[in-house]
């Protein structure tokens, strides 16, 4: 069974910064792309980071080029993001997902929230 | 700038088939772009539930079925249940390269 899970969310000031991993287990990690989601309360998704099997390629979102960086551990089966400079409208859930290219995002974590407030 | 426009909203009477809609806007399509659709229900993770270029996951009802026009995707839901009350996400991926989301949209069972 594919699992995914999210840890290291929580509370961080303006400015501050947060790294988030992602276990992953019941599927070859290292053959997969991954991504992370977010979700900000009450609001749609977005799309944040992706990074390819062997870490050798990554692609992110404008909204968070330059303040996060996305890697993995294909030893450890971990996805983690990297998160500086945060915003208070980084605010939101965040999401890892197994990324299967054109054929979608097909499995997902049950997320973990990042609250950015003084 | 990209962007993927959904409804807001839809809604239907139990046993009728709904249609969302999907319209990519400044989408680089050098390469082809494709699009899958999730579904969420309140405090849920999203799921996985179709793309444009493969069958649904074996646990997926067969009620749902995508297709893809232009610059259109649409996903339909036939006969209508009351557990398909959720949001509903677009989401266009361009080959080896970015993601991008639709705003989603909300669908009531009446």
């Amino acid at each position: 069974e594919v699992q995914l899970m999210e840890s290291g969310g929580g509370l961080v000031q303006p400015g501050g910064s947060l790294r988030l991993s992602c276990a992953a287990s019941g599927f070859s990690f290292s053959s997969y792309w991954m991504s992370w989601v977010r979700q900000t309360p009450g609001k749609g998704l977005e799309w944040v980071a992706r990074i390819k099997q062997d870490g050798s390629e990554n692609f992110s979102a404008d909204s968070v080029k330059g303040r996060f960086t996305i890697s993995r551990d294909n030893v450890q089966n971990s996805l983690y993001l990297q998160m500086n400079s945060l915003r208070v409208d980084d605010t939101a859930v965040y999401y890892c997902a197994r990324d299967f290219g054109r054929l979608g995002l097909d499995y997902w974590g049950q997320g973990v929230l990042v609250t950015v407030s003084s | 700038q990209s962007a993927l426009t959904q409804p807001a909203s839809v809604s239907g009477s139990p046993g009728q088939s709904i249609t969302i809609s999907c319209t990519a806007t400044n989408i680089d399509v050098g390469g082809y772009h494709y699009v899958s659709w999730y579904q969420q229900h309140p405090g849920k993770a999203p799921k996985f539930l179709i793309s444009d270029v493969s069958d649904r996951p074996s646990e997926i009802s067969n009620r749902f079925s995508a297709s893809k026009s232009g610059n259109t995707a649409s996903l339909t839901i036939s006969g209508l249940q009351a557990e398909d009350e959720a949001d509903y996400y677009c989401s266009s991926y361009i080959t080896g390269s970015t993601r991008l989301f639709g705003g989603g949209t909300k669908v009531t069972v009446l």
